[in-house]
């Protein structure tokens, strides 16, 4: 079993949706947990970051977290087509981190 | 704040030759930096975490004498990849943070062509 999961897509969805990206862990050790997002040919981008079971809010993005079921989620509110990229999730211990695959998103106008 | 910039962001050369690659946090000093190996639509590999002052640590399978990496000062680390082949042709990212448990940043990474 691979540490993290993530389901790569792609994802096609239409603009004003609201977008549910998703991984799962294996390793209980892990403390904290990234969303970034990946433009072709860029480097990742962060926009969530957390450490606790919960949820986190950030303007149209909520960053959940649900550790005894070691599950993270990524909600995209209001999708608009500039957040068409790929979303990795990143779940760390100490200073390592460990990336999903990605998913690809795409919204269409 | 947070900016990490990193250079070329594309270079293509001939085979046999050393390519090095910068990476510079531009607005903070980061006690470590860490670069990545990214393949089309793969996620990205950690290849070695890098410490200002002292030797890199090197990821399994990854050959610390192609792939050599300094890190002198709290701003600037560098990765070398010496004799480079078309099989080291990839995307390379690097990132940095102030310290564990604090998210890293990225750089917009070098895409490394080896003809």
């Amino acid at each position: 079993q691979k540490e993290v999961e993530q389901d790569p897509g792609p994802l096609s969805v239409p603009e004003g949706a609201i977008v549910s990206l998703n991984c799962t862990y294996s390793n209980s050790a892990f403390q904290y947990f990234m969303w970034y997002r990946q433009y072709s040919r860029k480097g990742p981008e962060l926009l969530m970051y957390t450490y606790s079971s919960g949820n986190k809010e950030d303007g149209r993005f909520t960053a959940q977290v649900d550790k005894s079921s070691k599950y993270i989620s990524l909600f995209i509110r209001d999708s608009q087509p500039s957040d068409s990229a790929t979303y990795l999730c990143a779940i760390g211990s100490n200073y390592k981190l460990t990336f999903g695959k990605g998913t690809l998103l795409t919204v269409n106008p | 704040g947070a900016v990490v910039s990193q250079h070329p962001s594309w270079v293509i050369c001939k085979s046999g030759t050393s390519v090095k690659i910068e990476c510079r946090s531009l607005d903070f000093q980061a006690t470590t930096m860490f670069w990545y190996r990214q393949f089309p639509k793969q996620s990205l590999m950690l290849m070695a975490t890098s410490n200002e002052g002292s030797k890199a640590t090197y990821e399994q399978g990854v050959e610390k004498d192609k792939f050599l990496i300094n890190h002198a000062s709290l701003t600037l680390s560098t990765l070398t990849v010496t004799s480079a082949h078309p099989e080291d042709s990839s995307f390379y990212i690097c990132s940095a943070y102030t310290g564990p448990g604090q998210p890293q940043h990225f750089g917009d990474g070098t895409r490394l062509s080896i003809l």
